[in-house]
Order: C-alpha cells, then structure tokens, then sequence
C-alpha cells in the first residue's frame, strides 16, 4: 500500500503571500489530519476532515482552512502569511473510525519558510 | 485540551545502554501512540496502546501504558545509533485528535 503523500516536499513565500499544501491519504482511509510542527511549539493539530467535512478544528486563526475532496484527497490554505507561519506542516491518514484504535499515519510533510 | 508532559527531553548515550522515556497526563486517553521522526520527515508509527496495564514488544522497545491509560513509558534495551531520532508520544483525544508531547530527542553514540 502506498503511504500518505505531499506536495510540495519544500515552498519559500513571502509575508502576505497565501499558500496551498496537499496531502493523499492511504488508500481506503477517509480521515485527514493537518498538524504543524515548529521547534518552539511542537506538533499542534490544525485540523480534521471526514467525508469532506470537517469534524474537527484546533486553536488556530481563520486564515488557515482546508477542504478535502471526494476521493479523500485534502488541501490546506494558508492566507496572509506571517513569518510567524514557518513550519513543517504534516498530514496525517486514518480510518476515522470512532474508537481509540484509529491510527494516524504520517506523511514526510512541506517544509514552508515564509520570508 | 489535555496535556502530555514527556521526559527526559535530551538523552545522549553510549552505544549497548538502556534508557526509558516517559510520557504523563493528568488526563485519561483512550489510547497512546508512540512515534520516531528523523529530520525533515514525518513522524513514524512505532506502536498504538488501547489497554489500561498493556505492554507491547518491538524488538528491543518495549511499551508500556499504565493501568488508568493516563501515563506510558518507552523502554530501549541495548540502544544502537541507528535508533537516534526524535520519540514522540501522542495521546488520542475525542473526534480523531492526537495530542503530542513536546519529544524526547535521542542520540546514541558508537
């Protein structure tokens, strides 16, 4: 089974500048998970789409969004980037079953400098 | 939101040394998942506990996640370089959400 894909690998952008990452879970999976990772912060999850629904949002402002497509496939956008806003962003696949069982694979991320 | 406390956050050992890396909450998981991420990539998946008092094998890991599923530990026996990396535990909160904590970064030395 192929594993959880992104593109791009890496994106230089500047300040104000908007952005849009991708993410293919593994196959059969309809759950995606978006968290960033910073050296300062760690992994803080963004969010969650099920369904092409989002089912589940973390503490972060609306200029990040997301939406996931039909075959599961997901995008985030970021708008008006801040410099604030460098880190790696990681997408992680799952069944999304209801239950404590429901593992997150990751994918290698995008690497995002905002300059 | 719960909070995971994981420590040590640095470990730096010799070669054929065992260490142990915790991870505490105050808060009950429904499970707890173990990760390994290298520089620049994703983290991996090593282990999923489910059960209060559960213990998992890995070769030389052992898992261990304790009776009220609010704590787990990670055992190495015989640490090899090749298992230096950043060990991150995460704990599952309702609707899909994991919770890390802050990492424990190992390096192991020949």
């Amino acid at each position: 089974k192929a594993g959880v894909t992104q593109t791009p690998r890496y994106l230089i952008k500047t300040r104000g500048q908007q952005v849009t990452l991708s993410c293919s879970p593994i196959s059969g999976h309809r759950s995606v998970s978006w968290y960033q990772q910073t050296p300062g912060q760690g992994l803080q999850f963004l969010f969650e789409y099920f369904s092409e629904t989002q089912r589940n949002k973390g503490n972060f402002p609306g200029r990040f969004s997301g939406r996931q497509f039909s075959n599961s496939r997901s995008e985030m956008n970021v708008s008006t980037l801040e410099l604030g806003d460098s880190a790696l962003y990681l997408c992680a696949s799952s069944l999304g079953v209801s239950s404590g069982y429901n593992e997150q694979f990751f994918g290698p991320g995008t690497r995002l400098t905002v300059l | 939101t719960q909070l995971l406390e994981q420590s040590p956050q640095f470990l730096s050992i010799q070669e054929g040394e065992n260490l142990t890396v915790y991870c505490n909450s105050s808060s009950v998981f429904s499970s707890l998942q173990w990760y390994r991420q290298e520089p620049g990539e994703g983290p991996v998946l090593l282990v999923t506990v489910v059960t209060g008092g559960e213990v998992k094998k890995l070769k030389r890991l052992t898992f261990q996640f304790g009776d009220a599923r609010k704590d787990s530990s990670l055992h190495i026996t015989a640490a090899q370089p090749g298992d230096t990396g950043l060990y991150l535990c995460a704990g599952m909160e309702y609707g899909n959400k994991l919770v890390f904590g802050a990492g424990t970064i190992l390096r192991v030395k020949s």
